[in-house]
């Protein structure tokens, strides 16, 4: 059964840092590109960043661009995301999701249960 | 504000059929496939739709997608009370090399 399951969530002070894991189980880790994906209490969803399955290539959203490094750890089965001089507008339910295709596109068909970043003093 | 535009909320009976649309530009859906998600609330988003027109094995087809120009179109025929979730929309940006969603839109079924 293929399971991805997120960690490192918490209560931050601004301008703090938390790092994310996303255990992956089930599949061929290194075999399929990893997203994260984020949703504010209340609102819709907002991409926030990609991997590839050899984690050479690597994409951000324009918000969180120098501040959050995704990486990944394929011998772990792992996936990280890095989130340094966090701000309150990134509070927020975070979710990795594994590429269904290898296009160009956001077709992801599993996903975590999310874990929750809560930005404030 | 979204890259890609969906309407808040739309309604239908149960048993009609409801479409929901996706506008974007020549740079997202006019040059990249598009996916369909459903959320049901407190839950992860569930794939519906995939390569626009696609569905993965075990979504049943009463719903469907299809993509002209730039736009897309998610229909789901024979509404239950169930289907009442938030549906959104996605796709990459090859302008902007990052990955787009719509800003959702919330289906009741009256």
């Amino acid at each position: 059964e293929v399971q991805l399951l997120e960690s490192g969530g918490g209560l931050v002070q601004p301008g703090g840092s938390l790092r994310l894991s996303c255990a992956a189980s089930g599949f061929t880790f290194s075999s399929y590109a990893i997203n994260w994906v984020r949703q504010a209490p209340g609102k819709g969803l907002e991409w926030v960043s990609a991997i590839s399955d050899s984690g050479v290539y690597t994409y951000y959203a324009d918000s969180v661009q120098g501040r959050f490094t995704v990486s990944r750890d394929n011998s772990r089965n792992t996936l990280f995301l890095q989130m340094n001089n966090l701000r309150a507008e990134d509070t927020a339910v975070y979710y990795c999701g594994r590429k269904y295709t290898n296009n160009w596109s956001m077709d992801f068909d599993y996903w975590g249960q999310g874990t929750l970043v809560t930005v404030s003093s | 504000q979204s890259v890609l535009t969906q309407p808040p909320s739309v309604s239908a009976a149960p048993g009609q059929k409801v479409t929901i649309s996706c506008s974007g530009s020549s740079s997202n859906i006019g040059s990249n496939y598009v996916s369909w998600y459903q959320q049901l609330p407190g839950a992860a988003p569930k794939l519906l739709i995939y390569d626009s027109n696609k569905r993965p094995s075990g979504i049943p087809d009463r719903f469907s997608g299809s993509k002209s120009g730039t736009s897309a179109t998610l229909g789901i025929t024979g509404l239950q009370t169930g289907d009442e979730a938030d549906y959104y929309c996605g796709t990459w940006d090859s302008s902007l090399s990052a990955g787009v969603f719509g800003g959702g839109t919330k289906l009741t079924v009256l």
